[in-house]
């Protein structure tokens, strides 16, 4: 079991540049999580796969951002004409359908948008 | 809507002393889950206990307990014996039952520094 793992680390991007990131969840795990942790908060839920089906989406999930998980295995996120009020972590979490269904998160992508 | 509020900003602590961080809730669901994160200066989040709604006994793992009181709607973490290593942001979060309700709500966190 090798835990979520997000790529990139870190992003650096010029404001109005499109960025992408992937997160591979625990193989078995067939849900999916992105959150949002600016500096000082606690995570914001941004959205939420289970297999390839996108099921929920917070309103902070503006039409610049969008998610795909096409396969039900890692998923994508994509900010296009990025902002400087986007820089923040990004956090991929997954979890396992039943019983007490915790997450278990990735160590993130830290964007950075000048 | 669930709403988690932890009043602690920031916490000091004496190694080998035990410490308490605080968590109350908002919600209005029958069925719910809490959780309580460590988010060490790397960024990763650590899952650290979960306690279940309906559960009778307060949750347990290794040095961490959770002190739930339902009446009062507060989750508070224990954490026994503390080490140099516990030094880290804590996050208290909860989660619904309802259908498509599947996201933790967080807390704003307690940094918890450790001294020796």
């Amino acid at each position: 079991d090798t835990g979520v793992s997000q790529d990139p680390r870190h992003k650096i991007t010029k404001r109005g540049q499109n960025v992408t990131f992937r997160c591979d969840p625990i193989s078995e795990h067939n849900r999916l999580y992105w959150y949002r942790q600016t500096l000082g908060q606690g995570p914001e839920f941004l959205t939420y796969f289970q297999n390839e089906a996108q099921l929920e989406k917070s309103r902070l999930l503006s039409d610049r951002f969008s998610a795909e998980r096409p396969k039900g295995s890692f998923s994508t996120l994509e900010i296009q004409r990025t902002e400087q009020g986007d820089s923040a972590m990004y956090l991929c979490a997954s979890s396992s359908l039943g019983g007490r269904d915790e997450q278990y998160f990735g160590p993130g992508t830290r964007l950075t948008v000048t | 809507a669930q709403k988690i509020t932890q009043t602690q900003p920031g916490m000091f602590v004496q190694e080998k002393e035990a410490v308490t961080l605080d968590c109350t809730y908002d919600t209005s669901d029958q069925s719910y889950g809490l959780f309580w994160y460590k988010q060490p200066s790397s960024g990763e989040m650590i899952f650290l206990i979960y306690q279940g709604s309906y559960d009778e006994q307060n949750a347990t793992e290794g040095r961490y307990s959770l002190n739930f009181q339902k009446a009062r709607k507060s989750a508070n973490l224990v954490i026994s014996a503390s080490q140099l290593g516990d030094s880290a942001m804590y996050f208290c979060a909860m989660r619904g039952f309802i259908q498509g309700a599947q996201k933790l709500v967080f807390g704003q966190g307690t940094r918890l520094t450790i001294n020796p």
